[in-house]
């Protein structure tokens, strides 16, 4: 059974600060893996997709990557800024089956 | 209008009564998910469908049911609401083909309170 886990589980910097947040998971046999951004009581947003033939995405300040073999990928955020503050997740797909959920991390980028 | 509608968006409900969420689609996918969640918990599937022929159990499916009406339809059902229900539930679909990226989409999320 894949298990996905996430650290920390809350953050706090301040603004202009790079930081990484991190996703383990426990079965390297997957077929995607996606990150979102959830603010307090709304829908999940995508942020970045990585399919498991790839090693990083990127999306303007958005850096993924993914090392299948170690069960790991981490989202970078460059010069981070206070409208980043969110939980983010991150969901593993798996072969022929469905996404397992990490707990997510909460971050805060103090003004 | 979005890729991915649920309906209510929000709902206060008591005990024991029989409340229906819904999703509508129009992304042309065939996978369709119910999510929970529940502070601190993070998403839990509830149940999956990956063509309208196909339902499956997620790992807490105990008092919901679900019907995929079509492939752009998938409802999500509380035969008799309990307080624990009360939770964020959200509708996902997604098409993991060789033309698709497998990216899940979801919709805005419908809040259930049970009284």
């Amino acid at each position: 059974k894949q298990e996905v886990t996430q650290i920390p589980a809350a953050l706090s910097v301040p603004e202009g600060e790079n930081l990484v947040l991190n996703c383990s998971f426990t079965d390297s046999a997957i077929y995607n893996l996606q990150w979102f951004r959830q603010d307090p009581g709304k829908g999940l947003t995508s942020l970045l997709l990585i399919q498991s033939s790839q090693r990083e995405q990127t999306s303007g300040r958005l850096n993924a990557s993914l090392d299948k073999s170690s069960g790991r990928s981490t989202l970078y955020i460059a010069a981070s800024q206070p409208g980043d503050s969110a939980t983010y997740l991150c969901a593993v797909g798996n072969y022929g089956q469905n996404f397992v959920f990490g707990p997510g991390t909460r971050l805060s980028v103090l003004p | 209008d979005a890729d991915v509608t649920q309906t209510p968006r929000n709902r206060i409900t008591k005990t024991g009564k029989r409340i229906m969420l819904e999703c509508s689609q129009t992304k042309g996918h065939d996978r369709m998910y119910w999510y929970r969640q529940d502070p601190g918990l993070g998403l839990r599937l509830i149940y999956y469908s990956f063509d309208v022929k196909d339902i499956n159990k997620g790992e807490i499916s105990d008092g919901y049911s679900v019907s995929r009406q079509a492939q752009a339809k998938f409802s999500l059902s509380l035969e008799s609401a309990i307080p624990n229900q009360t939770a964020l539930y959200f509708c996902a679909t997604s098409d993991p083909t060789p033309s698709n990226t497998g990216e899940l989409f979801f919709g805005e999320g419908s809040r259930l309170t049970v009284l």
